[in-house]
């Protein structure tokens, strides 16, 4: 059963950096694009970027774009999740989704990475 | 960025209701958009693309409809396991926007 797989629970100090990695099983990695969402607690879904292997290319959120990177490694079929300056209000549940190159609508999902920005 | 108004953003409804969820986006996004089913601890479950496209494995009684700037979820039949949130998302500009979500309890 093809899969999205993310990495374990991170607790961070403030002004630190993350990084939260998304293997995919089976082998059609890169016929797909993958998209972080984040979920602070109780709040709803929001997009912070994507990337599509196969060329590199990657999409990211305005309000993002200055502290995160989006990375692809198409040989371990794993994209990656960077975002650094933490604070407080970036703990959240971070997810991995994959969608189809051409409509990023989600339609697979990984099972979410608890990441906790405390001093 | 486009905006998309989910309402209500909380509703009581009974087993067997018929239910209904709007999304209002601010601009004209075609029949571009998702939704998808969350409950509580759980990542999102896709229900419907292009609008009115059921995703597979999504049971029957849930559809979709619209086109331009307003929307609908309906579940036909409300069951035990559809008590969630639900959530709009357009796909036709960067960013990709959510709406705020509609809670759906039990009454």
């Amino acid at each position: 059963q093809v899969q999205l797989v993310q990495s374990g629970a991170e607790v961070k100090k403030p002004g630190s950096s993350v990084k939260v990695s998304c293997k995919s099983s089976g082998n059609t990695f890169s016929t797909f694009s993958y998209s972080w969402v984040r979920q602070a607690p109780g709040q709803g879904l929001d997009w912070m970027g994507g990337i599509i292997p196969s060329s590199g290319t990657t999409k990211y959120a305005q309000k993002f774009q200055d502290r995160v990177t989006i990375t692809a490694d198409e040989s371990a079929s794993t994209v990656y999740l960077d975002l650094i300056s933490l604070r407080s209000d970036d703990t959240a549940v971070y997810y991995c989704a994959k969608t189809w190159i051409q409509l990023w609508f989600f339609f697979q999902w990984g099972q979410g990475t608890q990441v906790t920005v405390s001093s | 960025d486009i905006q998309l108004t989910q309402s209500p953003s909380f509703l009581s409804a009974s087993v067997g209701d018929r239910v209904t969820i709007t999304c209002r986006a601010s601009q004209g996004i075609s029949s571009y958009l998702a939704w998808y089913q969350q409950t509580p601890g759980k990542a999102p479950k896709l229900l419907i693309y292009a609008a009115s496209t059921l995703q597979i494995g999504v049971p029957s009684r849930f559809s979709g409809s619209g086109s331009g700037t307003e929307f609908t979820l309906t579940i036909s039949s409300l069951q035990p396991e559809d008590f969630a949130t639900y959530y709009c998302q357009q796909l036709n500009n960067y960013p990709l926007t959510f709406g705020g979500g509609t809670k759906v309890e039990i009454k």
